[in-house]
């Protein structure tokens, strides 16, 4: 079974600030990653997905994730924060082959002017 | 470009009715899902499909019923509605074809269960 723990269902950065959400994932197997965001009101979109190609992923927005298998995380980044940033994130599991998706609680990011 | 279409966006039901949240998508996906997202418990898969003809439970299906007659459609049944149902249901597709997990959501609908 794999599940996610995303630490912190609130944080608030200033504008111009890193932002660091923060993601650690339990999984039998190998896995893939993904963030996933959403705004408000809206469904959820793709930020970016970890396949093993690359442990250091950038996705749409400025954003990068890093996987890191001997801390069993995968931390979502951002130098510098924007005020349309402020959504709430969602990290997420599934083993490789398997197309159900474990999701975390979601982190809800506050930018601040 | 339509991607993952539900309805209704909003529904307020009473208590002990029924009714069917639709969903569509034109991407030609084989896998479509639903899940329900809760204040502070994420995102929770209801029920899924890996095709017409298969469905299968996921981790909260008690008190749903779906059916995937087409690729296309996978409606979302309500049986007998309850307060607990209350919530944003999403529907989501992906293919086969593409990365195992990427998943494309329609709008959400809004239940409220009086």
């Amino acid at each position: 079974a794999q599940s996610v723990t995303q630490l912190g269902s609130h944080v608030s950065v200033s504008e111009g600030a890193l932002v660091l959400l923060r993601c650690n994932y339990s999984s039998s197997v190998p896995p893939y990653l993904f963030w996933y965001v959403q705004y408000p009101n809206q469904g959820l979109q793709l930020l970016l997905k970890y396949t093993s190609a690359a442990t250091l992923v950038k996705g749409i927005n400025g954003f990068e994730a890093e996987f890191k298998k001997s801390e069993t995380s995968f931390h979502l980044t951002k130098p510098s924060a924007h005020m349309s940033d402020a959504a709430e994130y969602f990290c997420a599991v599934t083993p490789r082959g398997y197309q159900k998706v474990t999701f975390g609680i979601g982190t809800k990011l506050q930018v601040i002017p | 470009n339509a991607g993952v279409t539900q309805t209704p966006k909003f529904q307020v039901l009473k208590t002990g009715q029924s009714m069917t949240l639709q969903c569509a998508q034109d991407m030609n996906h084989e896998y479509m899902s639903w899940y329900r997202q809760d204040p502070g418990m994420g995102l929770r898969l209801i029920h899924y499909s890996v095709g017409a003809g298969i469905t299968d439970q996921g981790e909260v299906p008690n008190g749903y019923n779906v059916s995937r007659s087409t690729t296309e459609d996978f409606p979302l049944r309500l049986l007998s509605a309850a307060p607990s149902q209350t919530s944003v249901y999403f529907c989501a597709s992906s293919s086969a074809e593409g990365v195992a997990g990427e998943l494309f959501f329609g709008e959400g609908s809004r239940l409220t269960v009086l």
